[in-house]
């Protein structure tokens, strides 16, 4: 059974740096791109990036690139999201998925990421 | 542009059809894949492809797609189906992006 199992809700204050992590397991790891979808309170998806673990091949979409870092252990199945200076406006739900490059086929469970003084 | 619009809500009774559209021009090179969203779930692909459903969708499900215009159609929508839908495709530079969403009520 292919699943994606996110790490837990984090509460953070402004200016700290978070990583957190997606593992994936059920399926080849190396085989599959996993992306980063945020959802903020209220409001829609917004596509982040994406990684291929098997070379860690990374893509950001302009909206995202220089905010947040994506990278994987392929060795431990994982990917990760990082931020290195959280803002208020980085509090939403965010969400990896499974991509063969063109649909989500997978979702993992999401973790709510609350950045607050 | 790299955007992909949809209605903000939609509404149709039980048993009806509803068809729920996606606008984009990168919907001309790219086929749409459908998410439905319940309140405090992830997102569930319900649509893929041209018109292709994951195991355990119910046919009811079915996706289209005209020149700029993707839609997802349900057809004898049930209560449960009540949910928000996100289309989502590529763009020129080969990245996602997702629809402004969609709210399906089921009268």
């Amino acid at each position: 059974e292919v699943q994606l199992v996110q790490s837990g809700a984090e509460v953070k204050k402004p200016g700290e740096s978070l990583k957190i992590s997606c593992k994936g397991s059920g399926y080849s790891f190396t085989s599959y791109w996993i992306g980063w979808v945020r959802q903020m309170p209220g409001k829609g998806l917004e596509w982040m990036g994406i990684i291929y673990p098997g070379d860690s091949d990374t893509r950001y979409s302009p909206s995202f690139q220089g905010q947040v870092t994506i990278s994987a252990d392929k060795s431990i199945s994982t990917a990760y999201l990082q931020w290195s200076s959280l803002k208020a406006s980085d509090t939403a739900m965010y969400y990896c998925a499974r991509t063969a490059m063109d649909d989500f086929d997978y979702w993992g469970q999401g973790t709510l990421v609350t950045v607050s003084s | 542009s790299s955007e992909l619009t949809q209605d903000p809500a939609v509404s149709v009774a039980l048993g009806q059809t509803v068809r729920i559209t996606c606008q984009g021009d990168s919907l001309r090179s790219y086929y749409a894949s459908w998410y439905q969203q319940k309140p405090g779930q992830a997102p569930v692909l319900v649509i893929y492809g041209k018109n292709n459903r994951p195991s355990g969708i119910p046919d009811r499900f079915s996706g289209s797609s005209s020149g700029n215009t993707a839609s997802l159609t349900i057809t004898g929508a049930q209560a449960e189906d009540e949910a928000d839908y996100y289309c989502n495709s590529r763009d020129s530079s080969g990245n996602h992006l997702f629809g402004t969403g969609t709210k399906v009520t089921v009268l």
